[in-house]
């Protein structure tokens, strides 16, 4: 299994509170993804990473931000977390991002927001 | 806009089925499309991926196939399993970054 680990694997927390979800990888692949999986929608890239500190949006980017400070490092902070940010949330890598490498996912962060 | 589709949404069936998962897509300009297994509470697990050029996998027993002009893709599932139990996503890479999109996949039920 590819080495990434998500974390806190559980959170709750309020409306209005900043929160920040780590990926950590082991693989020293390029390429880093954060999704989202809510019933009725499957799952939607919320931002990528193709480097260290070269980040791009998503489909449903707006009330997230990234960085990508060191090559195994990924987070994901919700500035002030609204009710419709409930949801796991993925983080998948991928050596070279282009269509000959599949990706690799976490186990996933379920984030509840109260 | 790129839009994925799995039908049915869920399949139950009895051990030792042969069967047949289809995924269907919008726009043919893509680079690869991917099979993945999540099993619940889990993360997706990559079962196969087909580039563009390609016309199908395989991978045990399992057979994915890929019609770009018609917007299809198949996996099949030869001599289904209990431990088959899981659901099913195909998702495109429309931009060769590895921005997939997802269909909502089909949940497969193997009734020993």
């Amino acid at each position: 299994d590819a080495g990434i680990t998500q974390s806190p694997r559980h959170k709750v927390t309020e409306t209005g509170t900043p929160v920040t979800l780590r990926c950590h990888q082991t693989e020293n692949h390029r390429y880093m993804y954060w999704y989202r999986q809510d019933p009725g929608h499957g799952l939607r890239l919320i931002h990528y990473s193709y480097g260290v500190k070269d980040t791009d949006k998503g489909e449903v980017s707006d009330g997230y931000s990234v960085s990508r400070s060191k090559t195994e490092d990924f987070l994901l902070t919700l500035e002030s977390a609204t009710s419709s940010q409930t949801s796991v949330y993925f983080c998948a890598i991928s050596e070279y991002g282009g269509s000959y490498q599949p990706q690799h996912f976490g186990d996933g962060t379920r984030l509840s927001i109260l | 806009k790129q839009e994925v589709t799995q039908i049915p949404a869920a399949l139950s069936v009895p051990e030792g089925e042969n069967l047949v998962l289809n995924c269907s897509f919008t726009d043919s300009a893509i680079y690869n499309l991917q099979w993945f297994r999540q099993d619940p509470g889990k993360g997706l697990t990559s079962l196969l991926l087909i580039q563009s050029s390609q016309r199908e996998q395989t991978s045990g027993r399992l057979n994915a196939s890929l019609d770009k002009s018609s917007g299809r893709s198949t996996l099949y599932i030869a001599a289904s399993q209990p431990g088959d139990s899981a659901t099913y996503l195909c998702a495109v890479d429309a931009s060769n970054t590895g921005k997939l999109i997802f269909g909502q996949g089909t949940t497969l039920q193997v009734k020993p």
